[in-house]
């Protein structure tokens, strides 16, 4: 158990539809970090938030959008879902200072 | 831009073998990091194992080793007495040092132990 937590493990919506993924890292952890992960293009990094503060973007869609709240928790908003962003969605957090990256459970959504 | 690349999509070893995983990188800075991470059927990332661009020391962590080479941006790893428990998706990362915090990823190896 990597003390990251993302909620629901399952999601399964339609094209168009509106979801959002939440995490919490692990409890000091000042960084948290969005990853996709799907078969085509593999893990790649969306979007990483420090203390609240957007820090920086990858390959993130337009369509998709996150925050970090004040207790550190985050959540990713996907909108107008296509097929193509049926994918594992990982949440990871670090410490201010620290390299390590540790990865919740993932999500896993499904666009029908 | 860096890259990371493994040329091994699939490895298999017998229990109790000892198998090395292969990972080349890509990168213009000398301040950076890497990292195995092993993704079991559970789909959890898990760190495996780290290592510091500064450090000349391979770095271990129990039956785990890697052996960097950095003038040949090489970082493969080393797995001693394999264990059906080490059956996943082994796959290598790359951090810069400073500035954007971001993990780039190879493209995974699929580990089979056979026992």
């Amino acid at each position: 158990d990597s003390g990251v937590t993302q909620t629901p493990k399952h999601l399964i919506t339609a094209t168009g539809q509106r979801v959002t993924l939440r995490c919490s890292p692990r409890s000091g952890d000042l960084s948290v970090y969005w990853y996709q992960q799907s078969l085509d293009q593999g893990l790649q990094f969306l979007i990483h938030y420090y203390n609240g503060e957007e820090r920086a973007k990858g390959n993130i869609l337009e369509r998709f959008s996150a925050q970090q709240f004040p207790d550190l928790h985050s959540e990713l908003n996907l909108s107008s879902l296509e097929l193509g962003d049926s994918a594992l969605y990982f949440c990871a957090s670090s410490a201010g200072i620290s390299y390590e990256q540790y990865f919740g459970p993932g999500t896993r959504l499904t666009v029908t | 831009a860096q890259t990371v690349t493994q040329s091994q999509p699939e490895m298999s070893v017998q229990e109790a073998e000892t198998v090395t995983l292969s990972c080349t990188y890509d990168t213009s800075e000398s301040d950076y990091y890497l990292f195995w991470y092993k993704q079991p059927p559970s789909r959890q990332m898990i760190l495996v194992i780290r290592q510091e661009a500064y450090k000349q020391q391979n770095a271990t962590e129990n039956r785990f080793s890697v052996n960097f080479q950095k003038a040949a941006k090489s970082f493969s790893l080393k797995i001693s007495d394999s264990q059906l428990g080490d059956a996943a998706m082994y796959f290598c990362a790359y951090k810069v040092g400073q500035g954007a915090q971001k993990l780039v990823f190879g493209q995974g190896t699929r580990l089979t132990i056979n026992p």
